[in-house]
């Protein structure tokens, strides 16, 4: 079955440094990917999307790369805040056209003053 | 942008009550919402896929007589917890997808946390 598996230690950062989040899947061949952001006792707000044809996507200070091949996404925040302390969630397309996404359980991200 | 809003926030009931939430998409709309429960730090788990007037589809384990799902306009879709346990409380977050593409992004509601006593 498909599985998606992100790091579920909390990642603690200093703030102005990079920010590496990470995906991996497993049994699957997704036509996309996404990433969002989740702040606690709040629903997701989506962040980027990648294309299986695409091997990187930047908007602003995030960057996602997506390896097909290593059936990894790495999502990078560059310059971090404190204010881009949250959960980070990947997900991809299920299986079919169908239009369901499949998340992962999430990377908490603290980034300290 | 594409809002959703979700009712109750938060809600309290008593076991063997039924409590119904509330997904709108306010300013477009969707033929396609999503139904998702979240344990604390845990992933969202897919629990249907409600289809604007049609009968929802439900992952495998959910039990599709205890989680109602009504989908009956274009802005409006709506989970009713039957006699709801315990065992059922959690976070429950819905999401919506403008019509036309199967594979943008999701738009989420900000969720109801479900207490049942």
């Amino acid at each position: 079955s498909q599985k998606i598996e992100q790091n579920s230690e909390a990642l603690n950062i200093q703030e102005g440094k990079t920010a590496t989040l990470t995906c991996n899947y497993t049994n699957y061949s997704p036509a996309y990917l996404q990433w969002y952001r989740q702040d606690p006792g709040r629903g997701p707000v989506f962040l980027l999307l990648i294309r299986e044809n695409e091997k990187e996507k930047r908007k602003e200070r995030l960057k996602v790369t997506f390896d097909t091949t290593l059936k990894q996404s790495l999502f990078h925040i560059t310059a971090s805040q404190p204010a881009d302390s949250a959960t980070y969630l990947c997900a991809l397309a299920g299986s079919g056209n169908t239009g369901k996404l499949i998340f992962g359980q999430g990377t908490t991200l603290q980034v300290k003053p | 942008g594409a809002v959703v809003s979700q009712h109750p926030s938060r809600v309290i009931c008593k076991s063997g009550t039924s409590v119904k939430i509330e997904c709108r998409s306010l300013d477009f709309q969707a033929t396609t919402m999503f139904w998702y429960r979240q344990f604390p730090k845990k992933s969202l788990m897919l629990m249907a896929t409600s289809n604007e007037g049609s009968k929802a589809t439900y992952e495998q384990g959910v039990e599709k007589d205890k989680f109602l799902i009504n989908h009956a306009s274009l802005t409006l879709s709506t989970l009713t917890v039957t006699s709801a346990h315990p065992e059922d409380s959690s976070f429950y977050i819905c999401s919506a997808r403008e019509a036309g593409s199967y594979n943008s992004p999701l738009h989420f509601g900000n969720g109801t946390r479900l207490t049942v006593t």
